[in-house]
Formats: structure tokens, C-alpha cells, sequence
């Protein structure tokens, strides 16, 4: 158990309907990041938190998406219009400030859009 | 920009031999780079990490991987393969903090343990 939580697990909703996924890092952490993976390829990164400042997004997060981490704590990915193309493994990691550490990833919430 | 690139996308070995995954990087600068392992249905593990402390890293499960700088490599290696090893590796490399944190992953080498 890394201690990254993420919710829910598994969601199916229906194309163009809104979805939000929570991750609760592991609670020392100041840094957050989310990843999406599809079948057969390695995670790809889409933004990452220090505290509660959003410091980077990939190219590959249209504006369809959009991540908060109000409190610097807790995080969520709002994907807004889903397409049958967001249908992937979406990963949230943290990790501490220490140079040269590791991130420590949750379990991922699968979505299937439909 | 930095990346990776795992030069195997399947491996295939029999128990009891050893294994090879291929991973070479690309960095302006001394990157930190990280082995991790996906299990089926499980989440991301880290196997063991290269922070410039020593060249040869050795992990979890008797997994090692030695750094390379003149050949731009990290290749991860076990003595002998068990079937639990069967699984899905990710070499990754992060900036660690020079211009980015972020964590880049290669595209992943499925191992198979053959019995």
C-alpha cells in the first residue's frame, strides 16, 4: 500500500457527460501529479501540483480538463464533454521535496466512456 | 527535453535465467532515473533508483540496474528470473528539479517467465 488514494476505482458514464476523480496524496507530500495511461503504454504526464500551486500541464490536456488542489492537500481531475477517447487509466502520484526522490503512485481510477 | 526509451517492448525468458531490460535516456544534465513495475490489475511499484550517489543500484526483489553516462544507459538485470516476475517495467527519468519535477516514462517492456 503506497498510501496514494485515489476515487473512485472504476467509472462508466456516457459520452459527453462530466466526470471528476479525487486523489488524496500521501500526507506529507507537497507534490501531486496526475497521469493518464492506456492500454499497452507507459503513463503520460498531464500536470503536477507543488502545494497548491498548478506549476505544469502537458500539451496533451486539452480544456476539456481540469485539475485543483485547493488546499494543497487533496486533488481532483474534472473532465468536462467526455469523448469515447478519454476512456483510460487515470494515475495520481506524489512525492516529497527531496531531491531525487521517487514518486509514489495510487491505484488509478479506470474510466470507460460509453 | 528529457525522455526515454525502452528498446524492448516484450521480453521473454525461461525461469531460473537471467533477465535483461534495455532502457537508454536522454538528458541535458545528471538525471535521476527510476525502474518501476506494474503487476496486472495492481499499481505502480518502484523497483530502484539512480540518484548519482553510486552507478550500480540495486533493489527490490533481486533487481539491479547499472548507470551508464557513455552509453546513455540504465539497463535493469535479475541473475534469475521467477514467474512472480512476470510483469510490466517502466524506466522513467525525472529533471529533479532542474526546470521541471515531472516524471517521464518509456513506453514499458512486458516480461514473460516462461516454466
Amino acid at each position: 500500500d503506497t498510501g496514494v488514494s485515489q476515487d473512485p476505482r472504476h467509472k462508466i458514464t456516457k459520452r459527453g457527460q462530466n466526470v471528476t476523480f479525487r486523489c488524496d496524496p500521501i500526507s506529507e507530500h507537497n507534490r501531486l501529479y496526475w497521469y493518464r495511461q492506456t492500454l499497452g503504454q507507459g503513463p503520460e504526464f498531464l500536470t503536477y501540483f507543488q502545494n497548491e500551486a498548478q506549476l505544469e500541464k502537458s500539451r496533451l490536456l486539452s480544456d476539456r480538463f481540469s485539475a485543483e488542489r485547493p488546499k494543497g492537500s487533496f486533488s481532483t481531475l474534472e473532465i468536462q464533454r467526455t469523448e469515447q477517447g478519454d476512456s483510460a487509466m487515470y494515475l495520481c502520484a506524489s512525492s516529497s521535496q527531496t531531491v531525487n526522490t521517487e514518486a509514489f503512485f495510487g491505484q488509478g481510477t479506470r474510466l470507460t466512456v460509453v | 527535453a528529457q525522455s526515454v526509451t525502452q528498446l524492448d517492448s516484450h521480453v521473454s525468458v525461461s525461469e531460473g535465467t537471467p533477465v535483461l531490460l534495455r532502457c537508454n535516456y536522454s538528458s541535458s544534465y545528471s538525471p535521476s532515473l527510476f525502474w518501476y513495475v506494474q503487476h496486472p490489475n495492481k499499481g505502480l511499484q518502484l523497483l530502484l533508483k539512480y540518484t548519482s550517489a553510486a552507478t550500480l543500484v540495486k533493489g527490490i526483489n533481486g533487481f539491479e540496474a547499472e548507470f551508464k553516462k557513455s552509453e546513455t544507459s540504465f539497463h535493469l538485470t535479475k541473475p534469475s528470473a521467477h514467474m512472480s516476475d512476470a510483469a510490466e517495467y517502466f524506466c522513467v527519468v525525472s529533471g529533479s528539479g532542474r526546470g521541471t519535477y515531472k516524471y517521464i516514462f518509456g513506453t514499458g517492456t512486458r516480461l514473460k517467465v516462461l516454466a
